[in-house]
């Protein structure tokens, strides 16, 4: 069974530092990587999806990892504002399902 | 914008009572999902469908199901509401042009006193 844990948990970090989100999933079979987020109160708005045959994705200030092998994807944020400040979801699609597996999230607070 | 729209967002109901909530989209788009998501729980999925008449179940799938008569529409019945339903419950599509990138409603807040 697919499990997915994401670290930390919580982070909190000054306006302008970069950061990097983990995710980890145990069942490397993965068609794709999706990373989410979520604002308090509001559904999940997609930020970015890597298919199994890829390595990273950028948009705008978010660039996204995938290692298939190790089990692992990053989600790295540039000079980030306090606007990024939401929960970020990573969940995997595996191979032989149409069904995505969530981590449990990431609450990121910016502080100006 | 997936044109993915819930009703009803809000709903308090009682304990036994039948509960309907509603999915539509406006892509026919053949994989429609309902998830709720909980504290310390996430995200997890209750039940999908992957066409008209065509639904498989979840993970959470025990005391809901759910109907897929007309491609646009998913609905998910709660048979006899329980407190442990109280959730937030979202609906996702599929896209598959899109690498099955998954797109998700505004999500509906249900209470079961």
């Amino acid at each position: 069974k697919q499990e997915v844990t994401q670290i930390p948990a919580a982070l909190s970090v000054p306006e302008g530092e970069n950061l990097v989100l983990n995710c980890s999933f145990t069942d490397s079979a993965i068609y794709n990587l999706q990373w989410f987020r979520q604002d308090p109160g509001k559904g999940l708005t997609s930020l970015l999806l890597i298919q199994s045959s890829q390595r990273e994705q950028t948009s705008g200030r978010l660039n996204a990892s995938l290692d298939k092998s190790s089990g692992r994807s990053t989600l790295y944020i540039a000079a980030s504002q306090p606007g990024d400040s939401a929960t970020y979801l990573c969940a995997v699609e595996g191979m032989n399902g149409n069904k995505l597996v969530f981590g449990a999230g990431t609450i990121l607070r910016v502080k100006s | 914008d997936a044109g993915i729209t819930q009703s009803p967002r809000h709903k308090v109901t009682e304990t036994g009572t039948p509960v309907t909530l509603r999915c539509h989209q406006t892509e026919n788009h053949r994989y429609m999902y309902w998830y709720r998501q909980d504290p310390g729980h996430g995200l997890r999925l209750i039940h999908y469908s992957y066409g008209v008449k065509d639904t498989d179940k979840g993970e959470v799938s025990d005391g809901y199901s759910v109907s897929r008569s007309k491609t646009e529409d998913f609905l998910l019945t709660l048979e006899s509401a329980t407190s442990s339903q109280t959730s937030v419950y979202f609906c996702a599509i599929r896209a598959p042009g899109q690498g099955n990138e998954q797109f998700f409603g505004p999500g509906t807040r249900l209470t079961v006193l």
